[in-house]
């Protein structure tokens, strides 16, 4: 089992650039989350998908993030513009089933200059 | 909404001490409590969970501990290893599949 899979593992751009990050969930799974992790803002929530659709996006911190799953085996999480704060590790994780465990991926490093 | 402390943010040990990390909840209706641990550069990896009908849950060397009353759980390790120093997260759910991240703990196991 490969796990969720994502890309890159760092990207490092220039303010106001679109960033996209890509997520592969574990095959079966039916939920799929986006995650941010900052040192001073934890482990944060950005939005979640059940079934492809989006359950609750109350995390999307404004206009600039946005989130597609188009099928169940692909999801993204575009910036735009990115800006210096957005810099942080963006994990995906999936899981089967409601309140099931969540599998981690080993996250995309972004940092924004 | 649910919001989850964490406490402490740094812990240091011997090896083969126990360590102990605590969280707290505030919303009574959460239901569900799980344990990750994030080594360094990887994603958090779930270790333990507890459901709220359970007060007390063991795998080999760890144990949480819930108390519903007083809106709190903890993760208890024994025996510590160095392979145990990472960074732990608790987390609370109301049953639906978004967790509410604590802090996290970054538990140093010294040899």
């Amino acid at each position: 089992d490969a796990g969720v899979i994502q890309s890159p593992r760092h990207e490092v751009t220039e303010m106001g650039q679109e960033v996209t990050l890509r997520c592969k969930p574990i095959s079966g799974h039916n939920s799929l989350f986006w995650y941010r992790q900052t040192m001073m803002r934890g482990l944060e929530l950005l939005i979640y998908f059940n079934n492809n659709v989006p359950i609750d996006d109350s995390g999307m911190p404004e206009d600039r993030f946005s989130a597609k799953m188009p099928n169940a085996s692909f999801s993204t999480l575009k910036i735009q513009p990115s800006e210096p704060r957005d810099s942080a590790v963006y994990f995906c994780a999936s899981s089967l089933g409601t309140g099931g465990e969540q599998y981690f991926g080993p996250g995309t490093r972004l940092t924004v200059t | 909404g649910e919001n989850v402390e964490q406490h402490p943010s740094t812990l240091s040990v011997q090896e083969g001490d126990s360590a102990v990390i605590k969280c707290t909840y505030s919303d009574s209706a959460s239901n569900y409590f799980p344990w990750y641990k994030q080594e360094l550069g990887k994603g958090p990896q779930l270790i333990i969970d507890i459901r709220s009908n359970v007060g007390e849950k063991k795998d080999q060397r760890i144990a949480v501990t819930l108390n519903k009353t007083a809106k709190h759980f903890s993760l208890h390790i024994t025996e510590t290893q160095p392979e145990d120093s990472a960074v732990y997260f608790c987390a609370a759910s109301l049953g639906t599949d978004k967790l509410i991240f604590g802090t996290g703990t970054r538990l140093q196991v010294f040899p």
